[in-house]
């Protein structure tokens, strides 16, 4: 069974640092691997989707990877401001089973601070 | 842009009311599903439908059925609304191109 790690599970950082989010997952048999962005109380915002074949992808000052070998992806997010505070979850879609389910993160709350 | 919404974003019902959920999508996905986001839990499958009239069950079906007469509208049942169902739903829409999933607003059941 498909489990999804999102580590830490909440940070705190002054306005313009980098940083960097973490996802890990136990089976490497994937199709795709996405990021989202939730605001408090609202739905979820697609920010990236990482094919399995693919190692990267960039939107702006996001920048996510994947190691699917080693099950990992991190979230790499520059010169951060106030208004990227939210919590970010990754989620993997699976081949067994269907291949139709996404596996979510518990996320990870991110406060961005002026 | 892909919209998908969601007929309420707050509900308050009562144990043994039958009540439905519904969700439209306007980008003409044949992947439709339903979850729910509970604190700790993160978000969980609850139905999945891949086109009208399909449906799979997710990781926690019971005590929930669906509908999907049209395409472009997919819709939860509960039965028989329980406690233990005061949630945050949220439907989301696939493009099959893409692969990308997107989501609506989320509606917050609670259940008294």
């Amino acid at each position: 069974k498909q489990e999804v790690t999102q580590i830490p599970a909440a940070l705190s950082v002054p306005e313009g640092e980098n940083l960097v989010l973490n996802c890990s997952f136990t089976d490497s048999a994937i199709y795709n691997l996405q990021w989202f962005r939730q605001d408090p109380g609202k739905g979820l915002t697609s920010l990236l989707l990482i094919q399995s074949s693919q190692r990267e992808q960039t939107s702006g000052r996001l920048n996510a990877s994947l190691d699917k070998s080693s099950g990992r992806s991190t979230l790499y997010i520059a010169a951060s401001q106030p208004g990227d505070s939210a919590t970010y979850l990754c989620a993997v879609r699976g081949i067994t089973g269907g291949g139709n389910k996404l596996t979510f993160g518990t996320g990870t709350q991110l406060k961005v601070e002026l | 842009d892909v919209k998908v919404t969601q007929s309420s974003r707050y509900l308050v019902k009562r144990t043994g009311e039958k009540v439905f959920l519904e969700c439209v999508q306007d980008m003409d996905h044949e992947n439709m599903f339903w979850y729910r986001q509970d604190p700790g839990l993160g978000l969980r499958l609850i139905y999945f439908s891949y086109d009208v009239k399909m449906k799979e069950k997710g990781d926690i079906p019971e005590g929930y059925s669906v509908s999907r007469e049209k395409k472009e509208r997919f819709s939860l049942i509960l039965e028989s609304a329980s406690t233990n169902q005061t949630s945050m739903y949220l439907c989301a829409s696939r493009n099959t191109a893409s692969n990308e999933q997107y989501f609506g607003p989320g509606t917050r059941l609670t259940v008294t």
